[in-house]
């Protein structure tokens, strides 16, 4: 089935690391991403994981695939009130070779300064 | 690089008006793909473009159409539009290996009245 799933809310103190947590259920998924959106603009691509990687790194940036339990998360580290956003995780399914995106409900980040 | 342009930003129309949205994606990139994101539902998929062709399709009903011409811009089509179909219209434009993702619009806002 297709469906995946983050927590609503995420508070965090300016400077301490935010996880937002995502669970997906398709075992099929190639490629998942990570989206920023802020208010009144579209989507903008953080970061990707290929399914056959554990860990990927970019800057302030982690990203942990459990692939066995379907768990995604994304890691801020030092979390600015630049990064207060609404975060998509998004899985691509058909096997890659469509461009169609299944998205997470997005996960409120306020950062308190 | 420029990126992917989408217009109007905004549109106010009467029920059972139709309406059409453009999508310029990025030079080079033949896919585009359309979302759907409103409050309630969230982000869903309506269809993609892959040189002219439709390659795949979300659950909507067959009032939303598109296509794709050769310089790859993109329309999409509502007709007998409903209040339930104002959302955030959002394009994504891919290139055809989807490693680097899938760069989005800012949107078209919507209101049905």
């Amino acid at each position: 089935g297709e469906d995946v799933e983050q927590s609503l809310f995420l508070s965090v103190r300016e400077g301490d690391s935010s996880v937002i947590n995502c669970t997906y259920t398709d075992s099929s998924s190639t490629y998942l991403y990570w989206y920023k959106q802020e208010p009144g603009a579209g989507l903008q691509l953080l970061t990707y994981i290929f399914s056959n990687m554990d860990m990927k790194q970019d800057q302030r940036l982690t990203v942990l695939l459990n692939k066995k339990d379907k768990h995604l998360s994304l890691r801020i580290a030092d979390t600015q009130t630049g990064d207060s956003a609404i975060y998509f995780c998004a899985e691509s399914i058909d096997g890659g070779a469509t461009n169609k995106l299944i998205f997470g409900t997005g996960t409120l980040l306020a950062v308190q300064p | 690089k420029a990126g992917v342009t989408q217009t109007p930003r905004y549109l106010i129309k009467t029920r059972g008006q139709q309406v059409t949205l453009s999508c310029s994606p990025i030079s080079g990139h033949r896919s585009v793909s359309w979302y759907q994101q409103t409050p309630g539902q969230g982000l869903q998929f309506l269809f993609e473009y892959f040189s002219e062709t439709q390659r795949n399709k979300g659950n909507f009903p067959g009032r939303f159409s598109g296509r794709q011409f050769s310089n790859s811009r993109s329309e999409m089509n509502v007709s007998t539009l409903e209040l339930g179909d104002s959302a955030l219209y959002l394009c994504a434009s891919g290139p055809t290996d989807r490693i680097d993702g899938y760069t989005f619009g800012s949107g078209t806002r919507l209101t049905v009245v």
